[in-house]
């Protein structure tokens, strides 16, 4: 059983299309962080929050902590075949990160 | 351009072999990080280390071990290769705390165990 757990696993959409992944758990976190994983390479860092509650947007990705610091949510507007990949959310607990399984996001043109 | 930079992207091993997996940051961070991925499981912490010399288990560390003789390069060694070990491998590093700054990490090592 992971600490963290993602969702959806798979998700294929049309370019244009809004979308939303999840991340949840029953711990609570300091900070959590989302990464995107793209085929052959490591996680790239794509936002980090920390206050419950917090809310953070990166262009077309919006990234939502939860007010208990448990979960979180990253939705993507508009999305386009450049976001296609693995999306990663990482929970820190005394400074150790927990990473969920992913989901993994295909665009299609 | 920062980075974290895997010695090998692919490789090959026979069962029972001895494996080192070298891994080396230019940014000077204190903490390095190996993790394996595997399909459904995520990213699982092997060992990390937060100074020369220093190395601590993590979540998954049998069949494993670590070298920290430099800041700036952390390796992971197989002692024994098995195929239960094929797998990706990602070196990450981070500037304390991390959970502020978060990890870069490599391009990874595609492990394959035969």
């Amino acid at each position: 059983t992971q600490l963290l757990e993602q969702s959806p696993q798979f998700l294929s959409i049309q370019e244009g299309e809004n979308l939303t992944v999840y991340c949840n758990s029953s711990s609570v976190f300091s900070s959590l962080q989302w990464y995107r994983q793209e085929p052959g390479e490591g996680p790239v860092l794509l936002v980090t929050v920390v206050t419950g509650g917090e809310v953070k947007k990166l262009k077309r990705l919006t990234f939502q902590f939860g007010d208990a610091r448990k979960d979180s949510s990253l939705h993507i507007t508009a999305a386009q075949p450049g976001d296609t990949g693995l999306y990663l959310c990482a929970g820190a607990i005394f400074n150790k990160f927990y990473f969920g399984s992913g989901t993994k996001l295909n665009v299609k043109p | 351009d920062v980075k974290v930079t895997q010695s090998s992207r692919y490789l090959v091993k026979r069962t029972g072999e001895k494996v080192f997996l070298e891994c080396v940051q230019d940014m000077d961070h204190e903490n390095m990080f190996w993790y394996r991925q595997d399909p459904g499981l995520g990213l699982r912490l092997i060992y990390f280390s937060y100074d020369v010399k220093m190395k601590e288990k993590g979540d998954i560390p049998e069949g494993y071990s670590v070298s920290r003789e430099k800041k700036e390069r952390f390796s992971l060694i197989l002692e024994s290769a098995s195929t239960n070990q094929t797998s990706m491998y990602l070196c990450a590093s981070s500037r304390p705390p991390g959970e502020t700054y978060g990890y870069t990490f490599g391009s990874g090592t595609r492990l394959t165990v035969v």
